[in-house]
């Protein structure tokens, strides 16, 4: 199993530009996450995703759009990247059965706004 | 102010000591999670703990939950190279949504 994929890696924009982080599961896991990761911040909830179909937003969600049409895929959207979007993002995902169960995160997308 | 507070922010110890890495809730804790990550890479899940009074151990790494105080503790024994990185605790205080918050992480170093 490859577990959570995110790409690409690595990425720079310039202010203003658009673009997509993607991030696929095949775990068949119902919930999904997107997380930035700034110094001495933490990880911080942009939006997450309960089942296909169904989003909603976290902590920061400004600036950012998501959307869920299968249980794979949730890719997070910058409609127009800002120099504080500067960060490292993780994907994650974890399933709904069982109270508690650990989610599993991608390896992250660094991202860097000129 | 953060929901979940982590202490210290870092931590320089010599190999072969014992530390300890603690995070506090702000609200009720649902689950606390402890996950490791090392500079570059993403999260590595060590361990999870749900009820109050709850130990667990993996190798030299001890968690602990305290409900009464919405805490837990992370205690590394005779710490080695490998275990340097960032440590983070998550948790979620909303029931079972699915939905975590962590804190803001510590930076442990292991000078051999």
């Amino acid at each position: 199993n490859a577990g959570v994929t995110q790409t690409p890696k690595f990425q720079v924009l310039k202010t203003g530009q658009s673009m997509t982080l993607q991030c696929a599961q095949d775990m068949n896991h119902e919930y999904m996450s997107w997380y930035r990761q700034d110094p001495g911040m933490g990880l911080r909830l942009i939006h997450y995703s309960v089942g296909a179909g169904i989003t909603d937003q976290g902590e920061v969600p400004n600036g950012y759009n998501v959307s869920r049409s299968t249980t794979e895929d949730f890719p997070l959207r910058l409609l127009s990247a800002a120099p504080s979007q500067t960060s490292v993002y993780f994907c994650a995902s974890r399933p709904k059965r069982d109270r508690f169960q650990p989610q599993h995160f991608g390896d992250g997308t660094r991202l860097s706004i000129l | 102010s953060q929901e979940l507070e982590q202490s210290p922010q870092s931590l320089i110890v010599q190999e072969g000591k014992n530390l300890t890495i603690n995070c506090t809730s702000s609200k009720t804790l649902y689950g606390l999670y402890w996950y490791k990550q090392k500079y570059g890479e993403g999260l590595i899940f060590l361990m999870m703990l749900q009820k109050g009074g709850e130990e667990k151990s993996h190798e030299k790494i001890t968690a602990k939950l305290d409900e009464k105080k919405q805490q837990s503790s992370l205690h590394i024994t005779a710490s080695q190279p490998s275990h340097a990185g960032i440590y983070l605790c998550g948790a979620d205080t909303r029931g079972n949504t699915g939905k975590l918050i962590f804190g803001q992480g510590t930076t442990l170093q292991v000078k051999p």
